[in-house]
């Protein structure tokens, strides 16, 4: 599976939208694109996917380039339950298990 | 949707001794499983891969002999971490994927067993 390349952290104030990046230029054509966030002491949480079109669901929104090669996760308003790492990870149709980088420390201010 | 219970959600127990931690999807049949590793501040890193009904592949580097894993039913996976000791000590995950599912979407993991070994 192609790598993604996160920041560290990032921090956003209570009720404002964060604008989560992730690059991936090796991105296949096959490959999809999902995040899960990972609150603390807990599992990773599934948030969203896609493949080349934007995709909107009640957590986030993603937005994803036209060339494939960097994507946005999109918190509308963020709150202080939404801090937490955020993973952004490439599989493919066929791959069997997800490849966990380091991800975003997404911190939330009130 | 998709829930995968895991248990115990901590537990501490002495050096040398076993532990299991089992992880059973409650309203789905999950062919394959996936326990990984968290070590503080540090990523989750797939230990092995479980399929229901034959030998668990483990990724490299991880010891199939100290991490045995059963994955007997459509909805239970164990791991036992036998003969512990305190550098086992660790986030443990799994993680599991719906028989008749869409690959191409996600998986849903378990909460994550909090092993400390003293």
């Amino acid at each position: 599976d192609a790598k993604t390349t996160q920041p560290n952290s990032m921090e956003s104030n209570e009720e404002e939208p964060v604008h989560l990046p992730c690059n991936h230029s090796t991105i296949s054509g096959t490959d999809y694109i999902h995040w899960y966030r990972q609150l603390p002491s807990q599992g990773p949480e599934y948030v969203i996917h896609g493949l080349t079109s934007n995709v909107n669901n009640r957590m986030a929104s993603l937005a994803i380039a036209e060339d494939r090669k960097s994507s946005t996760l999109i918190l509308h308003r963020a709150t202080l339950r939404d801090a937490a790492v955020y993973y952004c990870i490439l599989r493919d149709d066929y791959g069997q298990n997800f490849v966990f980088g380091p991800g975003t420390r997404l911190s939330v201010l009130p | 949707g998709a829930v995968v219970s895991q248990h115990p959600s901590w537990v501490i127990c002495k050096s040398g001794t076993s532990v299991k931690i089992e992880c059973r999807s409650l309203d789905f049949q999950a062919t394959t499983m996936f326990w990984y590793r968290q070590f503080p501040k540090q990523s989750l890193m797939l230990m092995a891969t479980s399929n229901e009904g034959s030998k668990a592949t483990y990724e490299q580097g991880v010891e199939k002999d100290k991490f045995l894993i059963n994955h007997a039913s459509l909805t239970l996976s164990t791991l036992t971490v036998t003969s512990a000791h305190p550098e086992d000590s660790s986030f443990y995950i799994c993680s599991a994927r719906e028989a008749t599912g869409i690959s191409n979407y996600g998986y849903t993991f378990g909460s994550g067993t909090r092993l400390t070994v003293v």
